[in-house]
């Protein structure tokens, strides 16, 4: 099944512990990106990534690290989480950045 | 910068009737345009999408309308049904590939 996975779904953590959250998709897609959706804000792009090693700042990209060493894989990496980043985080993937994104389910990071 | 705005926070029709959400955009060189629908609890789903050389595409239920000389477009969704309620983004991708989404309108269908 094609898909879009994250881990963990849900994550209580305290302010300054790093973490880190997987984001994993099966199409061979190129193009994968970030996103944290925050009430009456939509969703904001944290960083994207066009291809393996290639990767870029969205509108919202502090306090946030990625990396792209394989296709298949996009973590997003909070060095040291502070309480504004509390926000549910999708990732999403897409051929090209003009083809359909398909999105993860949602991470629910909370940080104390 | 480019933004991406949504008209209505919340729009409310009875089942059966149709829907019109409508979004606007900044940038009038943008090519592509998107809609997504988010269900409760889930991640953003794609409906339908545009390119700037059409005024109009449609799909089951749902078409898309571009007007470049305003800068809008709109989603309709005919015969609005319960499983239509949900929150609707449109997306719209810069120059410098990134995606921009609109702050979304929440459907609200009542019997």
């Amino acid at each position: 099944e094609a898909q879009v996975t994250q881990n963990p779904r849900y994550l209580i953590t305290v302010t300054g512990k790093k973490l880190t959250v997987t984001c994993s998709q099966n199409m061979n897609h190129e193009y994968m990106s970030w996103y944290r959706q925050d009430p009456g804000l939509g969703l904001r792009q944290i960083y994207y990534s066009m291809n393996v090693e290639v990767t870029d700042k969205g509108d919202v990209p502090e306090g946030y690290k990625v990396s792209r060493k394989e296709k298949r894989n996009f973590p997003l990496i909070l060095e040291s989480p502070s309480p504004n980043q509390t926000s549910l985080y999708f990732c999403a993937s897409s051929h090209h950045r003009d083809d359909t994104q398909y999105f993860g389910p949602g991470t629910r990071l909370t940080v104390l | 910068g480019e933004s991406v705005g949504l008209h209505l926070p919340t729009l409310s029709v009875q089942e059966g009737d149709n829907s019109i959400i409508n979004c606007a955009y900044s940038n009038s060189a943008s090519d592509y345009f998107i809609w997504y629908k988010q269900e409760s609890g889930k991640g953003p789903q794609f409906i339908i999408d545009i390119r700037s050389n059409m005024d109009k595409r449609q799909g089951q239920r749902v078409t898309v309308l571009l007007n470049k000389t305003v800068k809008h477009l709109s989603l309709q969704i005919a015969a609005t049904q319960p499983g239509d309620s949900a929150v609707y983004f449109c997306a719209v991708p810069t120059r410098t590939d990134k995606l921009i989404f609109g702050t979304g309108t929440r459907l609200q269908v009542f019997p």
